[in-house]
C-alpha cells in the first residue's frame, strides 16, 4: 500500500541551527513528493515539490529537499532556523491519476530562541 | 500566484443547522478541488474529492448527505455541513488543483467551524 511515513512526531531547534526533517515514502513506482508547512489555525503554504529531475530541490523561505530513491526518502532541510518556521510540516506524496494527496503524520517543529 | 481562499474563516452555529463554506481558486482554474478535515494535532483527513460539473466523489466513511458538495465552476467548490452536530466541529480545508502549475494543490486557509 502507498504510504508516507514522518518519524519525527516533534522536534525541537535553537534557532540559526541546521534543521533536517525526514519524509519516508512507499509506492510502486516514484511519486510526486511534496512539503507544506502549516501554522496554527491556518492552512497549508507549499514550501516545495518534486516530480522529477534534479533530485534537490529548492523551495521557499530557504527550505530544501533532496530526493533519495535508495533510501526511499525525501528529507526537508534548512541550514539556519528562524523563530518564525515553528510551525506543522507535512509531507505528502501522489501518484497515479486521482492525484489524491496521501499525507504524513506531520512533525511539530518548536524553535528555541 | 496560485491563491485559494475560504469564507468563512469561522463559523459559529447551532446545532441542527446547515453551513455552507466556499472555496474559490482566484487566479486560476480547477478542474478539480478537494475538502479535507483536521482534528486537532493531527494530519489532513480527505473526505471528497470534487470535479467541476459532475458528482463528488467521497471517501470511505463520509456520509454525502451530509456534507454536501458542489463544484459548479472551475473556480468555486461549496461544501455544505448539513444538520450539523457538535460531533461536525473541526477544521475544514479545501484544496484546488492547479493542472497548469503540475499537479500541485493549493491550500484554502481554512473554516473552523464550532458547532453548540
Amino acid at each position: 500500500a502507498q504510504s508516507v511515513t514522518q518519524p519525527d512526531i516533534h522536534i525541537t531547534v535553537s534557532e540559526g541551527a541546521s534543521l533536517e526533517l525526514r519524509c519516508n515514502y512507499s509506492y510502486g513506482a516514484t511519486p510526486y513528493l511534496f512539503w507544506y508547512v502549516q501554522s496554527p489555525g491556518q492552512g497549508l503554504q507549499l514550501l516545495l515539490k518534486y516530480f522529477s529531475g534534479d533530485t534537490l530541490v529548492q523551495g521557499i523561505k530557504g527550505f530544501e529537499a533532496e530526493f533519495k530513491r535508495s533510501q526511499s526518502s525525501f528529507n526537508l532541510r534548512k541550514p539556519s532556523v528562524h523563530w518564525s518556521d515553528a510551525a506543522e510540516y507535512f509531507c505528502a506524496g501522489s501518484g497515479g491519476n486521482n492525484r489524491k494527496l496521501i499525507w504524513g503524520l506531520g512533525t511539530s517543529l518548536a524553535v528555541n530562541p | 500566484g496560485a491563491v485559494v481562499s475560504q469564507h468563512p474563516s469561522r463559523v459559529i452555529c447551532k446545532s441542527g443547522t446547515s453551513v455552507k463554506i466556499e472555496c474559490r481558486s482566484l487566479d486560476f482554474q480547477a478542474t478539480t478541488m478537494f475538502w479535507y478535515r483536521q482534528f486537532p494535532k493531527q494530519s489532513l483527513m480527505l473526505m471528497a474529492t470534487s470535479n467541476e460539473g459532475s458528482k463528488a466523489t467521497y471517501e470511505q466513511g463520509v456520509e454525502k448527505d451530509k456534507f454536501l458538495i458542489n463544484h459548479a465552476s472551475l473556480t468555486l467548490s461549496t461544501l455544505t455541513v448539513t444538520s450539523a452536530h457538535p460531533e461536525d466541529s473541526s477544521f475544514y480545508i479545501c484544496s484546488a488543483d492547479d493542472r497548469g502549475r503540475g499537479d500541485t494543490q493549493y491550500f484554502g486557509p481554512g473554516t473552523r467551524l464550532t458547532v453548540l
